[in-house]
C-alpha cells in the first residue's frame, strides 16, 4: 500500500512552453502532498506544500506564479512550470501524506525535465 | 526552525564490511526522524522512521538507526552492505503534524566496493 504515482517520468518541452506534472496517491487519500526540486548530486529542496481544497503554501524564493500548484482533490495534486526556461531543467518529485495520519511521506518515482 | 545535518557527502565501503552513516538534527521542539533511501533517477523510499518509544529502530534491508536525544543524533547502520545498497541516503526531520513539511539532510552516497 501507500503508493504515489507521477507522471510522467520524464519530459522535454521548449523554452516559453508550459509543462504539467501529476502526482497521484493510488490507494489512500492524501490530504497533503508536497513538491521537492532535486538539483544533480544535492538534497530536495521543498518548494511548496499543498492541503486539497485550499491554496498552495510556497517556501521562500519560489515563484508561485511560475510554479502553479492545484490539489483539487484527495488523491491528485499537479504541478504546473509555466514558460519554462532551461534553467528550470531538473527533478521534480512529489509526496504525500495520507488522511489516516501515517506520519511518513510517501513520495512518487520523480520527473525530469529538460527544457530546450 | 529544524535542520538535519548529514556529515559525510560520500563513504565508500567495501562489500560486506559494516557501515554507518550519520545525521545530526537541530530543533527546539520533539521531531519524527526518518531514514530514506535514492536509486538513480528514482524517487524516495522509506527505510526506517522514529516516532517514540524504543530509541533503537529497525528498517528494511537490514538498516537499523538509534535516536540519541541528548546528542540529537540519528545514526543509520548496517552489519554488512551489499552492492546493491549503492545509493544515496537521507536524513529527514519532521514536527508532529502530518501536515508539518519534511526537511531533508544533504544527503550521503554510499558506494560500495567489491
Amino acid at each position: 500500500g501507500a503508493v504515489v504515482s507521477q507522471h510522467p517520468s520524464w519530459v522535454i518541452c521548449k523554452s516559453g512552453t508550459s509543462v504539467k506534472i501529476e502526482c497521484r496517491s493510488l490507494d489512500f487519500q492524501a490530504t497533503t502532498m508536497f513538491w521537492y526540486r532535486q538539483f544533480p548530486k544535492q538534497s530536495l529542496m521543498l518548494m511548496a506544500t499543498s492541503n486539497e481544497g485550499s491554496k498552495a503554501t510556497y517556501e521562500q524564493g519560489v515563484e508561485k506564479d511560475k510554479f502553479l500548484i492545484n490539489h483539487a482533490s484527495l488523491t491528485l495534486s499537479t504541478l504546473t512550470v509555466t514558460s519554462a526556461h532551461p534553467e528550470d531543467s531538473s527533478f521534480y518529485i512529489c509526496s504525500a501524506r495520507d488522511r489516516d495520519k501515517r506520519i511518513e511521506a510517501f513520495f512518487g518515482q520523480g520527473t525530469r525535465l529538460t527544457v530546450v | 526552525a529544524q535542520s538535519v545535518t548529514q556529515l559525510d557527502s560520500q563513504v565508500p565501503v567495501f562489500e560486506e564490511a559494516p557501515v554507518e552513516l550519520r545525521c545530526n538534527y537541530s530543533s527546539s521542539v520533539s521531531v519524527y526522524l526518518f531514514w530514506y533511501v535514492q536509486y538513480p533517477n528514482q524517487g524516495l523510499q522509506l527505510l526506517l522512521k522514529y516516532l517514540s518509544g524504543s530509541t533503537l529502530v529497525k528498517g528494511i534491508n537490514g538498516f537499523e538507526a538509534e535516536f540519541n536525544k541528548s546528542q540529537t543524533s540519528f545514526h543509520l547502520r548496517k552489519p554488512s552492505v551489499h552492492i546493491s545498497d549503492t545509493a544515496e541516503y537521507f536524513c529527514a526531520v519532521s514536527l508532529y503534524s502530518s501536515a508539518s513539511k519534511i526537511i531533508f539532510g544533504s544527503g550521503t552516497r554510499l558506494s560500495i566496493r567489491p
